[in-house]
């Protein structure tokens, strides 16, 4: 069974904190993508993964930076969390060269900052 | 510049109706991907079909069905005979062949409630 796994599924933060959301595939999938979601907004891309090291901005990348240091862990740092920040993350991995591939979820982490 | 609309933010029906979810997208490319995803409450987007953009014959997934039609740009889902457990809300997603980054961009979704 396929499995992406992100590290909390609610978490609390302080304004200023730095916050690491974590999230880590079993599929050996190339790709790998952070999704914000909000009411009325749906999901944006905030930044997105396609090889170890390596990353590209996605639609919404201010204010977070992101790390993969291996192939199967993807994780979106909040430098200083804001309470603009507050929100759903959506991790999802996919395998590469396949543009025709679905994208597989994890269950998401509400994080609220205070 | 690729784009999914899904002008429906909220439906609410009666069980057993049927319901379609709309869904339009914008893309330059001619080979491309849609998809549907169905994110009930617990939060994880569950995939539930994939469509490329050189077959247009309508899907039937037991009580699923989807219409894609390119002249309008549209990849419509429709539920026959609702159920409450079909609540959830709905995305439509485009992913085009021409990005190497395999990148896949969501409609804003339409949150479906069935009511008993």
């Amino acid at each position: 069974d396929v499995k992406v796994t992100q590290s909390s599924r609610y978490l609390v933060k302080r304004t200023g904190e730095k916050v690491f959301l974590e999230c880590v595939q079993d599929m050996d999938h190339e790709n790998m993508f952070w999704y914000r979601q909000d009411p009325g907004l749906g999901l944006r891309l905030i930044y997105f993964s396609y090889d170890v090291k390596m990353k590209e901005k996605g639609d919404i990348p201010e204010g977070y930076s992101v790390s993969r240091e291996k192939k199967e862990r993807f994780s979106l740092i909040l430098e200083s969390a804001s309470t603009n920040q507050t929100s759903m993350y959506l991790c999802a991995s996919s395998l590469t060269g396949r543009w025709n591939t679905e994208a597989f979820f994890g269950q998401g982490t509400r994080l609220t900052v205070v | 510049a690729q784009k999914v609309t899904q002008a429906q933010t909220e439906i609410s029906v009666v069980e057993k109706e049927d319901v379609t979810l709309d869904c339009v997208y914008e893309t330059r490319d001619t080979t491309y991907y849609l998809f549907w995803y169905k994110q009930p409450p617990s939060g994880e987007l569950v995939f539930l079909i994939r469509r490329n953009s050189f077959d247009e014959q309508n899907e039937i997934s037991g009580r699923y069905s989807w219409n894609f039609q390119k002249s309008t740009s549209s990849f419509n889902f429709t539920i026959t005979a609702s159920q409450v457990v079909d609540s959830a809300v709905y995305f439509c997603a485009l992913s085009e062949a021409r990005n190497r980054d395999d990148k896949i961009i969501f409609g804003k979704g339409t949150r479906l409630h069935i009511l008993p």
